[in-house]
């Protein structure tokens, strides 16, 4: 069965530093979105990406975030100078079109550590 | 805004059944999700509810009543791999929007 894949599992960085964390997403589906989950807390959404620009994003979601789908298969999240309180888990999310039941697919996460 | 409210912590016995009860209140509702999340790992998908009334898919069953900003999930048969979070998510637009997780541990 087709799933979602993220690269790094875990991602170790000093605070300032710039991150990327990728993801490829199931090959036909047409939405993505990054969501994040601090330790203990809730699942939290950050941002949403359609026909290749940002359809929605959170407040969370500033100007230290971007998102990119830099070609037919993998999608981005870069933060650009990470704060201690962006360690989390980053789950990124796909789903196929306009269709029921709208499911969202998560990937198994990037963990996150800022030092 | 939004808030959803679940228990947080639901122990039962393997064999039994448990509901746990999710409540609502949005600015938005185009759905309303029902996903597990064992430590460590991706929320998976278990039910979907957009009008009112029950969904059921083996053991699991989900209600939706939207003019109460009601749901619960419905676990039957309990199994030990079934202890986990369980996470109530409303579809604004079309975002998810979720609750703390309820934390379900089944006991032998």
């Amino acid at each position: 069965e087709p799933e979602v894949t993220q690269t790094p599992s875990h991602q170790v960085t000093q605070m300032g530093q710039e991150v990327i964390l990728r993801c490829v997403p199931i090959s036909n589906h047409l939405y993505f979105y990054w969501y994040r989950q601090i330790l203990g807390q809730k699942v939290e959404f950050l941002v949403s990406f359609y026909n290749n620009e940002i359809s929605e994003k959170s407040e969370i979601f500033d100007d230290q975030f971007s998102v990119e789908r830099p070609d037919g298969s993998n999608f981005t999240l870069k933060i650009r100078s990470t704060k201690l309180e962006d360690s989390a888990m980053y789950f990124c999310a796909s789903r196929p079109g306009t269709s029921d039941p709208y499911e969202q697919y998560f990937g198994p996460g990037t963990r996150l550590t800022v030092t | 805004g939004q808030n959803i409210d679940q228990p947080t912590e639901m122990t039962a016995t393997e064999g039994a059944i448990v509901q746990i009860n999710c409540t609502y209140q949005t600015s938005g509702f185009n759905g309303l999700f029902w996903y597990q999340q064992h430590a460590g790992e991706a929320p998976t998908f278990l039910s979907y509810n957009v009008l009112d009334g029950l969904e059921e898919k083996g053991r699991f069953s989900s209600f939706l009543s939207r003019s109460k900003g009601y749901s619960y999930l419905l676990l039957k048969e309990l199994q030990m791999k079934d202890s986990a979070s369980y996470l109530c998510a409303v579809r604004e637009r079309d975002k998810l929007s979720f609750g703390a997780g309820t934390t379900v541990t089944v006991r032998a």
